[in-house]
């Protein structure tokens, strides 16, 4: 069976340091893969997304990037985190088959 | 493009009572509906969705939805509220004209309150 495996789950980091959240799925091959931030109030909203090895779509600008350096692997990055950058970012995957998204557990990051 | 809307950012009902979470979606082509169930500090978890095949949709935890093409609504119903129904509720559609690779366009979510 297909898992998600999202790590941290809690996150606490000062101004101006980098960023590394990783994703990774098992059981499924060629998935399309999602990070998506999510704000009280405001539901969930599309980061990035990745088809592909190498290949990023990025749907905001941001002071966020994300990478897909292997199939099943999907890391959001930053350089210099902002205050703004505190949230909930959940990591998603989805095959061209089917339709439904599958998440991990999320990350609460906090900026400080 | 397709978009969500969801009524109501909260929702209260008592416990026993009837739950009624509306959604109400727009997309240029027939849309994939989906119902998500999130509780605090977790992922989303599916709870039931709509593919084009019977408009009723039973789906995990008592809960079901019915797909109104007339309305463009897909409302997700339970008869009887249980305490552990408090969570986050999300609709989301997937618009399947572009392939589905920009994955899902969810609504805001409905925080569903069981008063005891």
């Amino acid at each position: 069976s297909q898992t998600i495996h999202q790590w941290p789950a809690t996150l606490v980091q000062p101004v101006g340091s980098p960023l590394s959240l990783e994703c990774t799925v098992e059981g499924t091959s060629n998935p399309n893969l999602y990070w998506y931030r999510q704000a009280a109030g405001r539901g969930l909203q599309l980061l990035f997304y990745s088809v592909g090895i190498g290949q990023i779509s990025s749907e905001v600008p941001q002071n966020l990037s994300a990478s897909r350096p292997q199939d099943r692997q999907f890391i959001l990055s930053s350089k210099k985190l902002l205050l703004s950058d505190s949230g909930f970012y959940l990591c998603a995957w989805m095959t061209g088959m089917n339709t439904e998204a599958f998440f991990g557990q999320g990350t609460r990051l906090t900026v400080v | 493009a397709q978009s969500v809307t969801q009524l109501g950012s909260h929702v209260s009902v008592s416990e026993g009572a009837l739950v009624l979470l509306r959604c109400n979606y727009s997309s240029s082509v027939p849309p994939y509906l989906f119902w998500y169930v999130q509780y605090p500090n977790q992922g989303l978890q599916l709870l039931l969705k709509y593919t084009s095949a019977a408009t009723l949709v039973k789906g995990i935890n008592g809960f079901e939805a019915e797909f109104k093409k007339s309305e463009t609504s897909f409302h997700l119903t339970k008869p009887s509220a249980h305490m552990s129904d408090a969570a986050e509720y999300f609709c989301a559609v997937s618009d399947l004209s572009g392939g589905g690779a920009d994955g899902l366009t969810f609504g805001k979510g409905t925080h569903l309150i069981i008063q005891p």
